[in-house]
């Protein structure tokens, strides 16, 4: 079964706009972690977020985690045409130390 | 460096055959794992290993095996192929700092996109 659940499933924004995605999942973590996938390509870690730790920043990235909802959010600012790809929340549970389980991933498209 | 590096990255084949999908990586990373992903399901764990010699199954293991021989080298074979093993599968890697420590990020490789017929 799935652990995270990205919410929207899809997501079309202006460029420029600001980008907003949610991850929720089920069992606790020791950290959640964000891919982007690119049409056709391979996943690219973003970011990590411990589950100790609230906000997270990364250049335009930037990634909170409520542990007590058990939810997090990518936020993208200032969004670009080159940010179109398919964004993933991965979490790695307490009781399991060698799992990543993914979420189903939201489909960001940025109209130029 | 390479990377993480997967061949073939097309493959079509029949039902009942049999075809190992390789995968390698030159980052020397203890952790190596294989998922497949299909449409709106996200990526799902097949296989994973913590070092040579050790391998586990994840969340859809059934149909498929693996080895770790080396650190380098973690390949995927399908003893019978079926339609329902169509798929999109990666192979990704990542260091591996104890049990007790958290898992870091994932290396990805670039896919194989597999067809049964």
């Amino acid at each position: 079964s799935q652990q995270g659940e990205e919410d929207p499933q899809a997501l079309s924004i202006q460029e420029g706009e600001n980008a907003t995605m949610n991850c929720s999942y089920k069992t606790s973590i020791n950290n959640l972690q964000w891919y982007r996938q690119n049409s056709g390509r391979g996943l690219v870690h973003l970011i990590l977020i411990r589950s100790n730790e609230r906000e997270k920043h990364s250049g335009r990235l930037r990634v909170t985690l409520d542990t007590s909802k058990k939810s997090s959010s990518l936020l993208i600012t200032a969004s670009r045409a080159a940010d179109t790809a398919s964004y993933f929340c991965a979490t790695k549970r307490t009781d399991s130390s060698y799992k990543l389980i993914f979420g189903s991933g939201t489909r960001l498209l940025v109209r130029p | 460096n390479a990377g993480v590096t997967q061949t073939p990255k097309f493959q079509v084949l029949k039902t009942g055959q049999s075809m190992t999908l390789q995968c390698a990586q030159d980052m020397n990373h203890e952790y190596m794992s294989w998922y497949r992903q299909d449409p709106g399901m996200g990526l799902r764990l097949i296989h994973y290993s913590v070092g040579a010699g050790i391998t586990d199954q994840g969340e859809v293991p059934n149909g498929y095996n693996v080895s770790r021989s080396t650190t380098e080298d973690f390949p995927l074979r399908l003893l019978s192929a079926a339609p329902s093993q169509t798929s999109v599968y990666f192979c990704a890697s990542s260091y591996w700092i104890g049990q007790a420590a958290n898992t870091g990020e994932l290396f990805f490789g670039e896919g194989s996109r597999l067809t049964v017929l």
